[in-house]
């Protein structure tokens, strides 16, 4: 079925910058798109970020755009996102998560890491 | 953006008997390949989401057949055949129909 394992959360004030990490193993990296999903304290889940299979399409949700960029290297079988600017409404669990649908997206995400914690605070 | 309701919010059933969860959207769901972009989640305490359904209708791979879903266009529900322990948890509708992917607030499920 495959896995997925995010990692680079922590603590960080406003302003600063995080690099987050996902590292995929047991699929097909290469032929499936990855989105990025957070849930922050006690809150539902809200989608983030997609980039699809070849990293032609990528989409944001608007509260981030312009201040995070998702990025994948499917040599590594790795897909990152860096947050910048980050603000204190940016403090949640981030998942990375596999579109079910190879070379397509269609939002069934059959694939979910642990999540990593990302702190914004001063 | 498309916005996703769901009701109830909060769920209380009896072991072994029924549920069963709506979920609207603000605009149909329903693709022109006859396929309605909506998929179920089920987040159990301290986990990641799981799917459960995908396209509307379709069980994702491994989970039970007392999972089901229905609907078209901007109404859908997902049915629980007999409630076991194992389904305690937030579930989650959400559409994918736009780009911009958006979740319904949960329904969080527990025994009374």
């Amino acid at each position: 079925q495959g896995q997925l394992v995010e990692s680079g959360g922590g603590v960080v004030q406003p302003g600063r910058s995080l690099r987050l990490s996902c590292a995929a193993s047991e699929f097909s990296f290469s032929g499936y798109a990855v989105h990025w999903v957070r849930q922050a304290p006690g809150k539902g889940l809200e989608w983030v970020a997609v980039m699809s299979y070849d990293g032609k399409y990528i989409f944001y949700i608007d509260s981030v755009k312009g201040r995070f960029t998702i990025s994948r290297d499917n040599s590594k079988n790795m897909v990152f996102l860096e947050m910048n600017s980050l603000r204190p409404e940016d403090t949640a669990v981030y998942f990375c998560a596999r579109d079910r649908d190879y070379h397509d997206i269609s939002g069934g995400f059959d694939v979910w890491g642990p999540g990593t914690v990302v702190a914004v605070s001063s | 953006d498309i916005v996703m309701t769901q009701s109830p919010l909060s769920l209380a059933v009896t072991p072994g008997e029924p549920a069963s969860i709506s979920c609207r959207s603000s605009q149909s769901l329903l693709h022109s390949n006859g396929y309605n972009f909506l998929a179920w989640y089920l987040q159990k305490p301290g986990q990641s989401p799981q799917l459960l359904i995908y396209l509307g209708s379709n069980r994702a791979f491994g989970v039970p057949d007392r999972f089901s879903g229905s609907g078209s266009g901007t109404d859908f529900s997902l049915k629980i055949r007999r409630v076991e322990a194992e389904d305690v948890g937030v579930y989650y509708c959400m559409q994918s129909l736009q780009t911009r992917f958006t979740f319904g607030p949960g329904t969080k499920l527990d025994f009374k």
